[in-house]
């Protein structure tokens, strides 16, 4: 398998601060990652897609001002929740994976929780 | 629109009991990816299998064992002589693309106890 490393593994925040969290595929180079959300004991929701170099795209009902995401390089993308609130207190998963590497398999990072107080 | 359904949203047996976690899937696309992943309580997602549109062998690997059958559109998943161990969330996914990055529809998941 890959390894795809995320930072930090849980934070606890503020209402009205941002918060930052970091996905690194380690093994690989990944132009796409892909940011999840995971509400507990729920599935985990597609927000948005992350392209190396270019804007990343929000699935519908996403706020594309408020979850920013930003893919500088090939093994780091970003995503910043932007003046946070408890409703966005969440488990937020990053995942990577490229069709030259193991068929496209998305390996997933451990997981950020979020709470916001 | 592509959707993945997992009707048993909680399973619990004792140890050493064979289980079968069921995965129905929709897709218009004639070429697709299925996948499982096991979510343990600490969160992170682990790569099980990928199996692609193409090919219906079953798999197995160890006491997992994968059946895919195209004409029902499903994806289960077996585990035999179940351990502790495997007690966890168990999603399938369904890519929407097999060329370039896959992005994954998942089911609901299935929450798997195995009691000693």
């Amino acid at each position: 398998g890959a390894v795809v490393s995320q930072h930090p593994s849980r934070v606890i925040c503020k209402s009205g601060t941002s918060v930052k969290i970091e996905c690194r595929s380690l093994d690989f180079q990944a132009t796409t990652m892909f940011w999840y959300r995971q509400f507990p004991k729920q599935s985990l929701m597609l927000m948005a897609t992350s392209n190396e170099g270019s804007k990343a795209t929000y699935e519908q009902g996403v706020e594309k001002d408020k979850f920013l995401i930003n893919h500088a390089s090939l093994t780091l993308s970003t995503l910043t929740v932007t003046s946070a609130h408890p409703e966005d207190s969440s488990f937020y998963i990053c995942s990577a994976g490229e069709p030259h590497f193991h068929g496209g398999t998305q390996y997933f990072g451990p997981g950020t929780r979020l709470l916001v107080l | 629109a592509q959707k993945v359904t997992q009707a048993q949203t909680e399973i619990s047996v004792v140890e050493k009991e064979d289980v079968t976690l069921d995965c129905v899937y929709e897709t218009r696309d004639t070429t697709y990816y299925l996948f499982w992943y096991k979510q343990p309580p600490s969160g992170e997602l682990v790569f099980l299998i990928r199996r692609n549109s193409f090919d219906e062998q079953n798999e197995i690997s160890g006491r997992y064992s994968w059946n895919f059958q195209k004409s029902t559109s499903s994806f289960n998943f077996t585990i035999t002589a179940s351990q502790v161990v495997d007690s966890a969330v168990y999603f399938c996914a369904l890519s929407d693309q097999i060329q370039g990055a896959q992005k994954l529809v998942f089911g609901q998941g299935t929450r798997l106890t195995i009691n000693p």
